[in-house]
């Protein structure tokens, strides 16, 4: 089955701009987490959302949002983009059912700003 | 959730057994045992999961001490395509679907040579 899928897969903004990152989870997962990876930070949980609701967050400015659709889908957005906010996005999917509690994570998003 | 220690990198010959080691001294009762690689500017891959017993999948082995203090994960016949950051994390296995939030540390550089 389709792995868990993240468009763009690279994205140049400038400082200031806005951007909207999604991600398509495998089908039948229901959790959805982001993540930012980043040379010197290393790979950093930004949110989860299950069934549209966020259920947990990561110490990131509330410039960071997310959300999550009726279908699973799930879109980040970072607002007034800073030059610290270049990174690698990912986007995990997990199934949510008792045991399977292994995430499957995407190919990422890169993003400069410039 | 509990942390880890694992060296910042190793190497290993192909062909031979990559044995990469993680510490978790302070790891609770209802914690598992995760591990995660991940290929240069690839998402994170799951590889295997333990709670007290051995574990062994079609991609590695799970060893966990006794004391459930430290862990290793054993690569068979590890080729070049193995060289990855390899990452041990410790967290509780929700069931229901409830918090899948992923701590990552800095993880270990495994550099399999010719």
């Amino acid at each position: 089955k389709a792995g868990v899928t993240q468009t763009p897969r690279y994205l140049i903004k400038t400082r200031g701009q806005q951007v909207t990152l999604s991600c398509s989870p495998i089908s039948g997962h229901r959790s959805v987490s982001w993540y930012q990876q980043t040379p010197g930070q290393g790979l950093q949980f930004l949110f989860e959302y299950f069934s549209e609701t966020q259920r947990n967050k990561g110490n990131f400015p509330g410039r960071f949002s997310g959300r999550q659709f009726s279908n699973s889908r799930s879109e980040m957005n970072v607002s007034t983009l800073e030059l610290g906010d270049s990174a690698l996005y990912l986007c995990a999917s997990s199934s949510g059912r008792t045991g399977k509690t292994e995430a499957s994570f995407g190919q990422g998003t890169r993003l400069t700003v410039v | 959730d509990a942390k880890t220690t694992q060296p910042p990198s190793m190497d290993c010959a192909e062909g031979r057994a990559a044995n990469l080691p993680c510490n978790h001294s302070t790891i609770s009762g209802n914690e598992y045992v995760y591990w995660y690689r991940q290929i240069h500017s690839q998402g994170p891959q799951y590889i295997i999961h333990g709670l007290k017993n051995n574990e062994t999948n079609e991609m590695a082995s799970l060893i966990i001490t006794e004391d459930r203090k430290s862990s290793t994960l054993i690569q068979p016949h590890a080729t070049l395509r193995d060289t990855a950051v390899y990452y041990c994390i410790v967290r509780v296995a929700n069931s229901g679907g409830s918090n899948y939030k992923l701590t990552f540390g800095k993880g270990t550089l495994l550099t399999v040579n010719p």
